[in-house]
């Protein structure tokens, strides 16, 4: 069936450093990917999103690129920010006539001083 | 920007009482959702809901489940009655279409524990 795969679950970084968060999906229709952050006590609120294979993606410094040959949208930042400690779910959408969105487990990103 | 609203944030209930969560999604907003999101565990999707019906519901949404919007007031998630299972955060969304790139608005979950 259709599902999303993300394999950290904790990670934990230095403020400058880069990050990647990875995020592979299984699906046998056209899918579009989407990335959700949740900061501590708030809503979870979309992050970047993508349908198209081979184009990176790029919002308040995070970027992602949709491969559909390996089924990936990993997550990346050049330069990690104490703000950006947060929960991240990657998630998917289907063209497949389903109204749901299918989530990752999620991967909490903590930036140290 | 746009925010969903949720009541309450926590509820404590006794396991085969019923319980509503309420959520009062964005304004122009023409689909509304349920999540559910078991402590640890990804969140699933449990129902769609536009024009006043369902439209897609998943195996979680079970038969003690029931959603509705009477007169554009409150979104709401009915059980009835709750079992020790139900025990997980609810997250409500809207959006103003749907389809596969639509981007959901979240409210911030109620915490549903049922003893």
């Amino acid at each position: 069936g259709d599902s999303v795969t993300q394999t950290e679950g904790l990670v934990t970084l230095t403020k400058g450093l880069p990050v990647m968060l990875n995020c592979t999906y299984q699906t046998t229709y056209s899918p579009f990917l989407f990335w959700y952050v949740q900061h501590l006590n708030e809503a979870p609120k979309l992050l970047l999103k993508s349908s198209t294979d081979n184009k990176r993606t790029e919002h308040q410094g995070f970027y992602a690129t949709l491969h559909k040959s390996s089924s990936s949208f990993h997550l990346q930042k050049s330069s990690v920010q104490l703000s950006d400690s947060a929960l991240y779910f990657c998630a998917l959408s289907l063209s497949s006539g389903s109204w749901q969105l299918i989530f990752g487990s999620g991967t909490q990103l903590t930036v140290m001083p | 920007g746009p925010k969903v609203l949720q009541i309450p944030s926590h509820q404590i209930i006794d396991m085969g009482q019923m319980v509503t969560l309420n959520c009062d999604p964005v304004s122009n907003h023409l689909y509304f959702y349920w999540y559910k999101q078991i402590l640890g565990q990804q969140m699933e999707f449990l129902v769609n809901f536009y024009n006043g019906k369902v439209m897609e519901k998943s195996k979680l949404f079970k038969d003690q489940f029931s959603v509705e919007r009477p007169d554009g007031s409150y979104f709401t998630l009915k059980i009835q009655p709750t079992a020790l299972e139900d025990s997980a955060v609810y997250f409500c969304a809207s959006s103003l279409w749907t389809g596969g790139s639509e981007r959901l608005f979240f409210g911030h979950g109620t915490k549903l524990s049922v003893l």
